[in-house]
């Protein structure tokens, strides 16, 4: 089993659509989560860090499940500009990043 | 965010010559730097993590000899493909972490075509 697994996508939705992205994580001794994107043929840039209680900002929600290794990213009233590869991260001893979900959003 | 520069950008090369790479964390000191490759439409790939001082600790299959690190200072890490051969051909990305629970912030990258 891999130890940070997301959703294989491609999404591709229409603007102003609602879309959310999950992604799982195999140690549960994992210490902080985070979301990066990154655009193509570009490097990977924060997102936005993940806590336990939840998070927003704007139109960008994440959510943890420690329980169930489980965290989400919600993204909401999606712009032609949000289209890009999102990845999951899983901080334990190291960094360790999921292969990411690539949403396109469309006209 | 913090800010991690890389360079050169963009480089091209014979084969069979070495390409020094510098990565620098600009606003605080990383403890630790991850080199990372990434080809086309391909997720990144970790190819190495170094500690400030100390030697790098390679990811399996990634050749030690042929990639050297070297992470001098807290705000300086450098990759030196050796004897580069075309198949070396890629997008190669540093990232910088404080210390912890820090997140990691990537460098611009740089794209390496080897003829």
């Amino acid at each position: 089993r891999k130890e940070v697994e997301q959703d294989p996508g491609p999404f591709n939705v229409p603007e102003g659509a609602t879309v959310a992205f999950n992604c799982t994580y195999s140690n549960s001794a994992s210490q902080s989560f985070f979301w990066y994107r990154q655009d193509c043929r570009k490097e990977p840039k924060l997102l936005m860090s993940v806590y336990s209680s939840g998070n927003e900002d704007g139109r960008f929600t994440a959510q943890l499940n420690r329980a169930s290794q489980y965290i989400s990213l919600l993204i909401r009233d999606s712009k032609l500009s949000d289209s890009a590869t999102y990845l999951c991260v899983v901080n334990t001893n190291d960094m360790r990043f999921g292969a990411g979900t690539r949403l396109t959003v469309k006209p | 965010g913090a800010v991690v520069s890389q360079h050169p950008s963009r480089v091209i090369c014979k084969s069979g010559t070495s390409v020094k790479i510098e990565c620098r964390s600009l606003d605080f000191q990383a403890t630790t730097m991850f080199w990372y490759r990434q080809f086309p439409k391909q997720s990144l790939m970790l190819m190495a993590t170094s500690n400030e001082g100390s030697k790098a600790t390679y990811e399996q299959g990634v050749e030690k000899d042929k990639f050297l690190i070297n992470h001098a200072s807290l705000t300086l890490s450098t990759l030196t493909v050796t004897s580069a051969h075309p198949e070396d051909s890629s997008f190669y990305i540093c990232s910088a972490k404080a210390s912890g629970s820090m997140p990691q912030y990537f460098g611009p990258g740089t794209r390496l075509t080897v003829l």
